[in-house]
């Protein structure tokens, strides 16, 4: 079935240097897109999201862009610091109807901060 | 953002046994809950969406007797394993919609299970 992807299982990115985290979706009905970090043993945190009538949103230090026509989702993180070190989900939402609904999540992409 | 609560955070428990997570918004009202599971370094499946005062939604794949879903409250979700099996050790998160808030769902902090 159609899923989430992701370009890169792991990212590794010295401190301070800007972080882009990049995702493939392949549902072209899926109308709202959402960003998770996830800490190991913990649930997902809330990041940032966007609809898709928005090419773009920015949060504090983050960045979302959304490209419909190539189906490409990417969340952009300045100033990378050590608390940001968590693995990443992109996540869409699919309108289906009939009680069902809920989140499809990527793989996920590790981002490692180097000192 | 909102809270959501998960309890427990850990639990074991033998072959056979069921085990009862629950799930709590607390800041706000969730008419819609969801359950996923999630195994070692993979992402996270939906399992089911919970609809206060109606049955819930399960996935394709999802044993509904195995699984049993109760959303009696607009604050409170709960996810019973019924006669559990190793296999089904994971580790299950819940997540709440938030009205007031863009319909954002929100995570609690996830139950580990381990089934000897």
């Amino acid at each position: 079935g159609e899923s989430v992807g992701l370009h890169l299982p792991t990212l590794s990115v010295q401190e301070g240097d800007n972080s882009i985290i990049n995702c493939a979706y392949s549902n072209s009905a899926s109308d709202y897109f959402i960003w998770y970090k996830q800490e190991s043993g913990k649930g997902p945190q809330f990041i940032i999201d966007i609809r898709s009538n928005m090419d773009k949103r920015q949060g504090q230090r983050v960045t979302v862009l959304l490209n419909k026509t190539v189906k490409h989702l990417s969340l952009q993180i300045a100033a990378t610091q050590p608390g940001d070190s968590a693995v990443y989900f992109c996540a869409e939402n699919t309108p289906r109807g009939g009680g069902a609904d809920g989140l499809t999540f990527g793989k996920g992409t590790h981002l490692i901060i180097q000192p | 953002g909102a809270v959501v609560s998960q309890h427990p955070s850990w639990v074991i428990c033998k072959s056979g046994t069921s085990v009862k997570i629950e799930c709590r918004s607390l800041d706000f009202q969730a008419t819609t809950m969801f359950w996923y599971r999630q195994f070692p370094k993979q992402s996270l499946m939906l399992m089911a969406t919970s609809n206060e005062g109606s049955k819930a939604t399960y996935e394709q794949g999802v044993e509904k007797d195995k699984f049993l879903i109760n959303h009696a409250s607009l604050t409170l979700s709960t996810l019973t394993v019924t006669s559990a099996h190793p296999e089904d050790s994971s580790f299950y998160i819940c997540s709440a919609r938030d009205p007031q808030a863009r319909n954002i769902q929100y995570f609690g902090a996830g139950t580990r299970l381990s089934v000897l």
